[in-house]
């Protein structure tokens, strides 16, 4: 069975700073996909960034970008220029690939970001 | 705006009463998954429907039960509730299931709490 580890359970950053969110998984498979969600204290998922597992690419998005390390099974989240808004739950999720059958996420147990002023 | 829809918003009812969950899909939408998350168990996902078929199950309880319907709206139906059942529940959907990956688009939840 796949796992999902995040083992920073908090962390704190000053506005316009970097920070980087952990995240470590445990899997057999060769193809499958990786994604971070955040859920402001609205409690929305909101989806931030995903990396598909055959690109050794990182990927990115404006301030979001990955340090995806397959051999590792390691999946950080930096954050780039923090700003008040990105203060939020982040959870790491895993996706198997099966082509035809069923993508549920398996989710960490997230870390709570605070991003002072 | 994930464009997904989940009603009601909040839900507040007693143990041994039955509830019913409703989902709408992003247009275009095949595939609704429904996700509980609560502060023991984490997120975890409940079961998936595929153009009104289930496709899996996961660690959902046999009191729980779910369906997709020909417009594509789902529900979860929860019946003889027990304190541990209040959590977020969360409904999610994407294109489909028949050609890979697709990212999944959550809807902004609803809030159970059994008394």
């Amino acid at each position: 069975a796949q796992t999902v580890t995040q083992s920073q359970p908090e962390m704190s950053v000053q506005e316009a700073e970097t920070v980087t969110l952990s995240c470590t998984y445990d899997t057999s498979e060769s193809n499958y996909y990786l994604f971070w969600y955040k859920q402001p204290p609205s409690r929305q998922m909101i989806l931030v960034i995903r990396q598909e597992a055959y690109k050794q690419q990182n990927a990115t998005e404006n301030r979001f970008s990955v340090n995806f390390q397959k051999a590792a099974k390691s999946f950080s989240l930096k954050i780039s220029d923090s700003q008040l808004g990105d203060t939020a739950m982040y959870f790491c999720a895993f996706m198997k690939h099966y082509g035809g059958a069923t993508n549920k996420l398996i989710f960490g147990t997230g870390t709570l970001l605070a991003v002072q002023p | 705006d994930s464009g997904v829809t989940q009603t009601p918003k909040h839900l507040i009812t007693a143990t041994g009463q039955r509830v019913t969950l409703r989902c709408s899909p992003r247009s275009g939408d095949l595939s609704v998954y429904w996700y509980q998350q609560s502060l023991d168990q984490g997120l975890q996902f409940l079961i998936q429907y595929y153009n009104g078929e289930e496709r899996a199950k996961g660690n959902i309880l046999e009191r729980f039960s779910a369906q997709q319907f020909p417009d594509l709206h789902s529900e979860l139906n929860l019946s003889s509730l027990e304190l541990g059942d209040s959590a977020l529940y969360f409904c999610a959907s994407s294109v489909g299931s028949s050609g890979g990956w697709e990212t999944q688009y959550f809807g902004p939840g609803t809030r159970l709490l059994v008394l």
